[in-house]
């Protein structure tokens, strides 16, 4: 079935190393989003996508580093894992923007992440 | 830049009573609203968006926000709280056409018996 997937469900791994969580999404939609969501800060964002190539900051990216060398896929890597980055990880993407477009979020499962 | 804020983190009705989760926002441009909810364990849905038509939205499951400008608020109402209403509601904002979606804080809704 077509939808977004993010692998791995969970991860453990300590401080220093890198790590990427994936994201697949099958509708070629333009938007895709990394958030984290963390008990009383809700859902921050950490980069987006408007299409292949083109990646931007949201509220909180430092430490993380994005690509979209391709419209489905947008991986996301801590470079040196730290404790403050324990949290889930949600990837979303979206068709597009404005009225005429579908502008609603499709969430994958989440990426439950521990950095001992 | 745009930002949201939910004033309450916690909201704790009775079943039947009516629900109000509250939500203002700040946008440079004519924003684009959205209410999303969070059951446990579970993935997250859009209940309802705003994109500047009429200014009252009806969303699934008897929820409905307004959109005030004045106010700079859309706050998230039901009529009569039921018990599968309990979960966690965030508040959306989206920036023109960037589309970067900034999410508030979340209220946790408590529905008792």
């Amino acid at each position: 079935d077509a939808g977004i997937t993010q692998s791995p469900r969970y991860k453990i791994t300590e401080t220093g190393r890198q790590v990427t969580l994936m994201c697949h999404q099958t509708w070629s939609h333009s938007y895709m989003f990394w958030y984290r969501q963390d008990l009383g800060h809700g859902l921050r964002l950490i980069y987006y996508s408007a299409a292949a190539d083109i990646t931007d900051k949201g509220e909180v990216p430092d430490g993380y580093v994005v690509s979209r060398s391709k419209t489905e896929n947008f991986p996301l890597t801590l470079e040196s894992a730290t404790r403050s980055q324990t949290s889930v990880y949600f990837c979303a993407s979206m068709a597009g923007t404005g009225i005429q477009a579908n502008e609603k979020l499709f969430f994958g499962s989440g990426t439950q992440l521990s950095v001992l | 830049a745009q930002s949201v804020t939910q004033l309450d983190s916690h909201v704790s009705v009775s079943e039947g009573t009516p629900v109000l989760l509250r939500c203002n926002y700040s946008s440079s441009y004519s924003p684009s609203l959205f209410w999303y909810v969070q059951h446990p364990n579970k993935g997250l849905q859009l209940l309802l968006k705003y994109t500047s038509a009429a200014t009252l939205v009806k969303g699934i499951n008897g929820f409905e926000a307004e959109f005030k400008k004045s106010e700079t608020s859309f706050h998230l109402t039901k009529p009569s709280a039921h018990m599968s209403d309990a979960a966690e509601y965030f508040c959306v904002v989206s920036a023109g056409n960037t589309g970067k979606l900034i999410f508030g804080q979340g209220t946790t809704l408590q529905v008792k018996p």
